[in-house]
């Protein structure tokens, strides 16, 4: 079974940095054709796509946030870790993380499998 | 790049048709075929219903199709069920290998 699980604060101050963690189950991050991404969405907002990396380390990043956030992976836990800078009340948001699966070398950009979310608030 | 404009709501009857554009650009609609839709009820994740503008992941009902014509996709859902209601997000891969969403449309089932 697909599980991807979103831990981290749920409070953080205007100008800290954030760090989010996506705990992956069922599949390896690792795997040839796995992406996994970062979509947010602020209270009674739209979606907007953040970020995502693959399998074999290419990192994407949305043009209007990509001075601040990295994303990485940790193959030996199997997660992947977002980090957002500078961080501001218009960022309070449910953050999802949410899997990209290639299959058989066909190229699949969607999100088929995602987490259950996590709201993170800003505010001092 | 700019969110793909949406309705903001829509609404249909039980057992009608309703259809919900997404409005992109040459850069993203108009340029790939990997438009998504995605379902979310209140309080949960969003679901893939579309993918590859109309195909359909497995266990998603043939009363949700896909189609598009030029920088316009559009999801059609046949047969409105109360489970319907829910909000519908399009998305699409972009020509600079990014994604983007639309800003949502809220289904009503009357």
């Amino acid at each position: 079974q697909i599980t991807l699980r979103e831990s981290g604060p749920t409070l953080v101050k205007p100008t800290q940095t954030l760090t989010l963690t996506c705990t992956l189950s069922g599949f390896p991050v690792s795997s040839s054709g796995v992406g996994v991404g970062w979509i947010r969405q602020p209270p009674g907002k739209a979606l907007e796509w953040l970020a995502l990396i693959y399998w074999d380390d290419d990192e994407r990043y949305s043009p209007s946030l990509k001075s601040r956030l990295t994303i990485t992976k940790d193959t030996s836990k199997n997660r992947v870790v977002l980090t957002m800078t500078n961080m501001d009340p218009v960022d309070t948001a449910t953050y999802f993380c949410a899997r990209s699966q290639d299959v058989s070398g066909y190229f699949l950009p969607y999100f088929d499998s995602w987490g259950q979310g996590t709201l993170v608030t800003v505010s001092s | 790049q700019s969110a793909l404009t949406q309705p903001a709501s829509v609404s249909g009857s039980r057992g009608q048709s309703i259809t919900i554009s997404c409005i992109g650009s040459s850069s993203d609609v108009g340029v790939h075929k990997y438009v998504s839709w995605y379902q979310q009820h209140p309080g949960k994740a969003p679901k893939l219903m579309i993918y590859e503008v109309t195909n359909r992941p497995s266990g998603v009902s043939n009363r949700f199709s896909g189609s598009n014509y030029g920088n316009t996709a559009s999801l059609t859902i046949s047969g409105l069920l109360p489970e319907d209601e829910a909000d519908y997000y399009c998305s699409s891969y972009t020509s600079t290998n990014t994604w983007v969403f639309g800003g949502g449309t809220k289904l009503t089932v009357l």
